[in-house]
């Protein structure tokens, strides 16, 4: 799976719209793109995944660009309840029921939303 | 629906012991997989299971082990506790049906090795 970058932590006000950018320059052509995060405490929580459009879903949306080196989960309006840790993660699709890969997750990003 | 429950929330062992955590998946979620969260390590692959069958193993020594029952249900075991397995363990489904079905967690069972 290709390896993801992503800054360590950020700051976002209520209210305003939360840009968490990831880079996967080694990313190939059947990879997908996921991002979980977690919350202190709580288990890893899927927001959305996409291969190479933008997709958007009731939490967030995700821009990929064109080369797919680099995408950016955009939460609209952030609330205080999405200070998390955000992880970009990049994996190949399984190609048959049960033969799935396991996530590899990094460090992640700390987003913080100040009130 | 119920996301994915996992029980003990909350366990405290001593080094030798042996232990059983419950994972009960989505309902509808035939794959269940296992993971080790620990502060110095991040996020750790234990392994995977589809139909009863273990598919896909990280890289951790013999004393971990799993199984699923028919109703996609799982246990993980670990025999002869160590202080590093302090950690907290994830369980995670997902449908398994091919393609790219994302993997929904539970909120773990926190051990605490004494």
């Amino acid at each position: 799976d290709a390896k993801t970058t992503q800054p360590p932590s950020m700051d976002c006000a209520e209210g305003r719209a939360a840009n968490l950018p990831c880079n996967h320059s080694t990313i190939s052509g059947n990879e997908y793109v996921y991002w979980y995060r977690q919350i202190h405490s709580q288990g890893p929580q899927y927001i959305i995944h996409g291969l190479k459009n933008n997709e958007t879903n009731e939490m967030a949306s995700l821009i990929i660009t064109e080369d797919r080196k680099s995408s950016t989960l955009i939460l609209p309006h952030a609330t205080l309840r999405d200070t998390a840790v955000y992880y970009c993660i990049v994996r190949v699709a399984p190609v048959s029921s049960g033969s799935a890969r396991q996530l590899t997750f990094g460090s992640g990003t700390q987003l913080t939303v100040l009130p | 629906k119920a996301g994915v429950t996992q029980t003990p929330r909350y366990l405290i062992k001593t080094r030798g012991q042996q232990v059983t955590l419950s994972c009960s998946p989505i309902s509808g979620h035939r794959s269940v997989s296992w993971y080790q969260q620990t502060p110095g390590q991040g996020l750790q692959f234990l392994f995977e299971y589809f139909s009863e069958t273990q598919r896909n193993k990280g890289n951790f020594p013999g004393r971990f082990s799993g199984r699923q029952f028919s109703n996609s249900r799982s246990e993980m075991n670990v025999s002869t506790l160590e202080l590093g397995d302090s950690a907290l363990y994830l369980c995670a489904s997902r449908v398994g049906t091919g393609g790219y079905s994302p993997l929904h967690f539970g909120n773990g069972t926190r051990l605490t090795v004494t």
